[in-house]
């Protein structure tokens, strides 16, 4: 794939339920990262996945916030009884190991009902 | 905490004339810095980057500098044209997330014909 993909691109969802988002890094990308964008606002920092370690998961908000990377590959980010202040948009973005670059994916926008 | 700014959230430019984005950053520690366009619905375009030992980096129309005494990057574009229109986030890498970005919140760029 030519770059980062994401899905679903749009999630509509009621309050209390669980939510799954996908991330397609690009190929060879070891990092990955999830960002959290409210209306108007700057990123927000929610994990980071490096290789085989251990992952950064000090920008997750909540312990209904959750992760994995399977196969150093694909990431499923997971948001337990979603609330409305989850509303957001959930950008994916990888990095190859020798580059500080992150590239984004095009995003998922939840909205919590 | 550390925390990375902009000194005007909207700027208004005609179609050909130069921009000049300010970002104001605070942490010392940061030593890399980018700078990516983000368009309506979409994830963040990378445009630009720059590593703390250089003060001056140059793409296609477009130009960043790094100021390190004072904390201050900036994002020049020439010639801007109406596909330039867009936020446009600086970024850096000092947080405490490691590699995880810490995005400013944005600057929304309006060219006009």
């Amino acid at each position: 794939g030519a770059g980062v993909s994401q899905s679903p691109s749009n999630k509509v969802t009621e309050k209390g339920k669980d939510v799954e988002l996908r991330c397609d890094p690009i190929s060879g990308h070891t990092a990955l990262y999830w960002y959290r964008q409210s209306l108007g606002q700057g990123l927000e920092f929610l994990i980071y996945f490096q290789g085989n370690s251990a992952p950064d998961k000090s920008g997750l908000p909540s312990d209904r916030f959750s992760a994995e990377r399977t196969g150093g590959s694909v990431s499923t980010l997971t948001i337990q009884r979603t609330q409305q202040e989850d509303s957001a948009v959930y950008l994916c973005a990888s990095s190859s190991p020798s580059l500080d670059t992150q590239y984004f994916g095009p995003g998922t926008r939840l909205t919590v009902l | 905490g550390e925390s990375v700014g902009l000194h005007l959230p909207t700027l208004s430019v005609q179609e050909g004339d130069n921009s000049i984005i300010n970002c104001a950053y605070s942490n010392s520690a940061s030593d890399y810095f980018i700078w990516y366009k983000q368009e309506s619905g979409k994830g963040p375009q990378f445009i630009i980057d720059i590593r703390s030992n250089m003060d001056k980096r140059q793409g296609q129309r477009v130009t960043v500098l790094l100021n390190k005494t004072v904390k201050h990057l900036s994002l020049q574009i020439a010639a801007t044209q109406p596909g330039d229109s867009a936020v446009y986030f600086c970024a850096e890498n000092g947080s405490n997330s490691g590699y995880a970005l810490n995005f400013g919140k944005g600057t929304s760029l309006l060219v006009t014909p």
